[in-house]
Order: C-alpha cells, then sequence, then structure tokens
C-alpha cells in the first residue's frame, strides 16, 4: 500500500526565514499531494493541493513542489511567522485512490 | 454551505466499556466518509472509508468498526475498549465521488481517554 514519508519531524526557524517541508511517496499511481496545517488542539485545514499534471503551484508565501519522477513533493513557506507555528500534513493517494495516507507530520516552531 | 459535525468532542471511558462516535454531514451528497486517528505526537492513521452507504473500507486490524447507515451519516464503535484506543478521533468528508482526489474537511474531533 501507499506510504508517505515526512521530514523532518521538527522544524525550528526565526522569524523571517523560509521553512522547507518535504515528503516522498510509495504508489507512483498517485496523482493528487495536498498539505494541512493543523494548530494546537484544532483540526487539520487544507492550506495548498498540487495534481500530477503541475510540478509547481504558490499561494502567497506558501508553495508546493512535486517530482514525480523521484516521488517526492515539498512545501515551502517563505517570510515565515509566528503565526505559521503548528503542525502540517503531506499527504498522497493510497492504492486505489479512495483514502488519503498521511504523513507523520512536522512541528514548526517560528520564533520571533 | 458544507458543515462536518462530529460529537461528543471530549469523552473518558473505562477499560472494557463499549464506544460510538458519531459524525454527519450536511449541505452534500453521497459524501466519501473517513475516520482517522491522531495518537498523541502522531501523525493522522486512517482507520475506515466508505465511498457509499454501507461500504466500509478498513484500513488496519482493531477493535473498532464503522457503519454507515445514511448517505451523510458515519459511525464508529467498539464493543469494549482498549487502552491503546485512546486518542483524537477525527471524521472527514470528501466530495471525490469514490476518488479522493479532492480536499479533505475534518470534523472538530473527538479527544478520547480510555482509563
Amino acid at each position: 500500500g501507499e506510504n508517505v514519508e515526512q521530514h523532518p519531524s521538527t522544524l525550528s526557524v526565526q522569524e523571517g526565514d523560509s521553512a522547507v517541508i518535504k515528503c516522498t511517496y510509495s504508489d507512483s499511481a498517485s496523482n493528487y499531494f495536498p498539505w494541512y496545517k493543523q494548530e494546537l488542539g484544532k483540526r487539520p485545514q487544507l492550506i495548498i493541493d498540487i495534481r500530477s499534471n503541475v510540478g509547481e503551484k504558490k499561494d502567497q508565501r506558501i508553495a508546493v513542489t512535486l517530482n514525480k519522477t523521484a516521488k517526492h513533493f515539498s512545501l515551502h513557506i517563505t517570510e515565515t511567522q509566528p503565526e505559521d507555528s503548528a503542525v502540517y500534513f503531506c499527504a498522497a493517494l493510497n492504492q486505489a485512490g479512495t483514502a488519503l495516507i498521511f504523513g507523520k507530520g512536522t512541528t514548526l516552531s517560528v520564533s520571533s | 454551505s458544507q458543515t462536518i459535525h462530529q460529537w461528543p468532542a471530549t469523552l473518558v471511558q473505562p477499560v472494557g466499556s463499549p464506544l460510538s462516535l458519531e459524525c454527519t454531514v450536511e449541505g452534500t451528497s453521497n459524501p466519501n466518509l473517513y475516520w482517522y486517528r491522531q495518537a498523541a505526537g502522531r501523525g493522522l492513521q486512517l482507520l475506515f472509508y466508505s465511498v457509499g452507504i454501507g461500504q466500509i473500507s478498513s484500513e488496519v486490524p482493531q477493535n473498532l468498526s464503522a457503519s454507515r447507515p445514511q448517505d451523510r451519516q458515519f459511525i464508529l464503535s467498539s464493543k469494549k475498549l482498549l487502552l491503546s484506543d485512546s486518542g483524537f478521533y477525527l471524521c472527514a468528508w470528501g466530495s471525490g465521488t469514490g476518488s479522493a482526489n479532492s480536499p479533505l474537511h475534518f470534523g472538530n474531533g473527538t479527544r478520547l481517554t480510555v482509563t
């Protein structure tokens, strides 16, 4: 079945720096790759997603890149702010394409 | 607009007791429905999903079960809870008509503590 690996598990940056979180997946048929942000005690919320027909997508300070050949995708956050502090999860489709399999999450801490 | 309701928000249950968590979705038809569990400091583990009434797929063997008695209702159950069942349970829905290649929308979660 699908296996999603996410690194690093924790990431600490200074306000204004960039943060990069990387994920790899195992099922080459997966064609949808979302990223979710979960603040403490709250539900995960979608922040950006990318489909396999594009290599990069950007939304203000957030961007996602996808390398289908290498089966990895990354989240890039520029000009980080304290409110970016949260747990971030990547995900890819299971083998049947019917459910999302999540990585174990990255705890991002942005200090001012 | 679509909304997802999940209850209760918190639950403390003794080992060996039964469990029933309910999730309902409003404002959409034939959603894909999911149960995920998040143990303390860990990722989102897929437990069950359903692409239609009466259709349940289980991802991991365990003492939990799921049912979908109505199109927009998803129930997570257990006959006898274990200590290891403690965690944050999240219900989610997606509109991919059988496929999961669209955003998932999560409920607010149920924090279950088994004592």
